[in-house]
């Protein structure tokens, strides 16, 4: 059974770019979240995609974007890049959409915006 | 604004004592909830997950939830280097989604 991963490990982009971040769910899983970790902080939930669809989305723009691919796999996208941005992006996935907290988180890609 | 309370710490325990970590969350509604550990440079992994009043042990681990006072715990006994870490309250909260807290940083002292 393979686990959750994550592309690429780390990154470093300028004020106005775009990045795009890759992540492979767990065999079995069909729900991917994705998440915002700044340093010192709990990771701030993003969207969540199940079956495709986004399902549920936190508190962030519309520049932040996401695709859910028929392999359940993800992309987060996100546009006009702000200092602000610079984070560890965790994705996780799980078997059930919205029906438990048992995530299984990938190792992360970590933004570097100057 | 729901919110998820922890004291960030460090809480410095010595080894084979209990560690005692805390979080309050705002939302009545909240139904789950979990505790993740986060090793320094990695994803938090899940210790526990609670979801009715009272206790629940896991060998070395203890949950305990409050409903009333909106308030939930874990206790780690026999504290080892190991469970040096970031802990993380997580709460599904009456929309389903999880809210974290910041995290409180565990120092287990030899």
């Amino acid at each position: 059974e393979t686990g959750v991963t994550q592309s690429p490990t780390h990154l470093i982009k300028t004020r106005g770019q775009q990045v795009t971040l890759r992540c492979s769910s767990q065999s079995g899983h069909n729900t991917v979240s994705w998440y915002q970790q700044a340093l010192g902080q709990g990771p701030q939930f993003i969207f969540q995609y199940y079956r495709e669809e986004e399902n549920g989305r936190g508190n962030f723009p519309p520049r932040f974007s996401g695709l859910q691919f028929p392999n359940y796999s993800s992309e987060l996208n996100v546009n006009a890049l702000e200092l602000d941005d610079s984070a560890l992006y965790l994705c996780a996935s799980s078997s059930i959409s919205g029906d438990t907290g048992e995530l299984f988180f990938g190792e992360g890609s970590r933004l570097t915006v100057l | 604004q729901k919110e998820v309370e922890q004291n960030s710490g460090p809480l410095s325990v010595p080894e084979g004592a209990i560690a005692s970590l805390n979080c309050t969350y705002s939302d009545r509604g909240s139904q789950s909830f979990f505790w993740y550990r986060q090793y320094s440079g990695k994803s938090p992994e899940l210790i526990m997950f609670i979801y009715s009043n009272g206790d629940k042990e896991d060998g070395r681990f203890t949950a305990q939830l409050n409903k009333a006072s909106q308030y939930v715990s874990l206790l780690i006994r026999d504290s080892q280097p190991s469970d040096s870490a970031t802990y993380l309250c997580a709460v599904k909260d009456s929309n389903y989604q999880l809210i974290w807290g910041a995290g409180t940083k565990l120092i287990i002292k030899p």
